[in-house]
């Protein structure tokens, strides 16, 4: 298994559209948990922790399952700016925050 | 307040020869991680530094790659004998803290090209 996985996608939404992703880790002793943005292969940036309550940062909520071992990303009301890859990190046996592949969303109008 | 430092943009290197990779962290970083992304791929780590400090090189091959993070001066990936396999983006990135309690800030990385 690997240590990060995510679907690639791409998921393909209209405008004001709801769409989520989920990413999967494999240590369960894992304690810190991102989701980070992309923009066509620039410097990734980023989007939000993940707590182990929840959290929302306007349209955006983050989720953690640490019994099943996964993060979620919700993106509500979609914009075209939304248009990204987004990243799930996760740290991994050490101190190595280790990235997934990636999830590519597009948004149109 | 000046971002993530990278040069060069764009480095171009003959098998054989060696790459030099600079990174200068945010001013009062002093967490410095290395990754590579080759094309089509995720961000792989390489390494994670702390001043004049090795913290985390699990991601580094075992030969040609070594990095550094002086106590003066940014941090420098160096390849050593680069192969058409080294071509991919090497980005760097800052943080205040231990990037588990501390955002990455990246910087625009270095697409390093190997003829």
């Amino acid at each position: 298994r690997k240590e990060v996985e995510q679907d690639p996608g791409p998921f393909n939404v209209p405008e004001g559209a709801t769409v989520a992703f989920n990413c999967t880790y494999s240590n369960s002793a894992s304690q810190s948990f991102f989701w980070y943005r992309q923009d066509c292969r620039k410097e990734p940036k980023l989007l939000m922790s993940v707590y182990s309550s929840g959290n929302e940062d306007g349209r955006f909520t983050a989720q953690l399952n640490r019994a099943s071992q996964y993060i979620s990303l919700l993106i509500r009301d979609s914009k075209l700016s939304d248009s990204a890859t987004y990243l799930c990190v996760v740290n991994g046996a050490g101190t190595a925050l280790i990235f997934g592949k990636g999830t590519t969303l597009s948004v149109s109008s | 307040n000046a971002g993530v430092m990278q040069n060069p943009r764009h480095l171009v290197r003959r098998r054989g020869q060696e790459a030099r990779l600079r990174c200068s962290p945010m001013k009062g970083h002093s967490h410095v991680y290395w990754y590579r992304q080759l094309p089509e791929e995720g961000l792989k780590f390489m390494v994670y530094l702390q001043k004049e400090n090795i913290i985390d090189e699990s991601g580094m091959p075992k030969e040609r790659f070594s990095a550094e993070f002086p106590k003066e001066g940014p941090s420098i990936l160096r390849i050593q004998q680069v192969v058409r396999g080294d071509s991919a983006a090497y980005f760097c990135a800052s943080s205040l803290q231990d990037g588990r309690n501390s955002p990455l800030h990246f910087g625009n990385g270095t697409r390093l090209t190997v003829t």
